[in-house]
């Protein structure tokens, strides 16, 4: 079993649509959520950054994590052609954990 | 957020040439600076921690006379890809965390095409 699972997806929705990104997650010692978006043959951009549980808002992005479930979501409200692209999640601990990186999972956003 | 930036963006070179990859963090110092490999739509694997003045920490299964890793400054580190061949063919990222932070910042990428 993988540390972090994440659907690789592609995922197509249409222009407006909520979008809903989830991974779930094996290490109770995680601490440290993000999720980063990555564009083709571009480095990954942070977008939301989470400590423990519960929810970020930050625009039309909103995170979640659920630590009891093992489970972290990201949200994209009104979502727009230019959010198409990769979404990765990743997670950390304290005491020198390496950031565990989720797959990513491809959205296509269409016009 | 803090800016971190990779040169060059894209490279070509001959079979058994080497080529460096300059990763240099902007306006943060970085003790630590991660090294990536990533292949055509799958997730990012860690090659390779940089540390500054310490040797680099490979990853099970890279190869650390192929990838050479010095950080030289706590705002640069360098991968050099030794004798390089088409099966190094990949787009290199890297990325480093404020000191005493969880969050990455990542460079724009390399991507190495080796004839």
């Amino acid at each position: 079993q993988k540390e972090v699972e994440q659907d690789p997806g592609p995922l197509s929705v249409p222009e407006g649509a909520i979008v809903s990104l989830n991974c779930t997650y094996s290490n109770s010692a995680f601490q440290y959520f993000m999720w980063y978006r990555q564009y083709s043959r571009k480095g990954p951009e942070l977008l939301m950054y989470t400590y423990s549980s519960g929810n970020k808002e930050d625009g039309r992005f909103t995170a979640q994590v659920d630590k009891s479930s093992k489970y972290i979501s990201l949200f994209i409200r009104d979502s727009q052609p230019s959010d198409s692209a990769t979404y990765l999640c990743a997670m950390s601990g304290t005491g020198g954990f390496k950031t565990i990186f989720g797959a990513g999972t491809r959205l296509f956003v269409k016009a | 957020g803090a800016v971190v930036s990779q040169h060059p963006s894209w490279v070509i070179c001959k079979s058994g040439t080497s080529v460096k990859i300059e990763c240099r963090s902007l306006d943060f110092q970085a003790t630590t600076m991660f090294w990536y490999r990533q292949f055509p739509k799958q997730s990012l694997m860690l090659m390779a921690t940089s540390n500054e003045g310490s040797k680099a920490t490979y990853e099970q299964g890279v190869e650390k006379d192929k990838f050479l890793i010095n950080h030289a400054s706590l705002t640069l580190s360098t991968l050099t890809v030794t004798s390089a061949h088409p099966e190094d063919s990949s787009f290199y990222i890297c990325s480093a965390p404020m000191d005493g932070d969880e969050k990455l910042f990542f460079g724009s990428g390399t991507q190495l095409s080796v004839l």
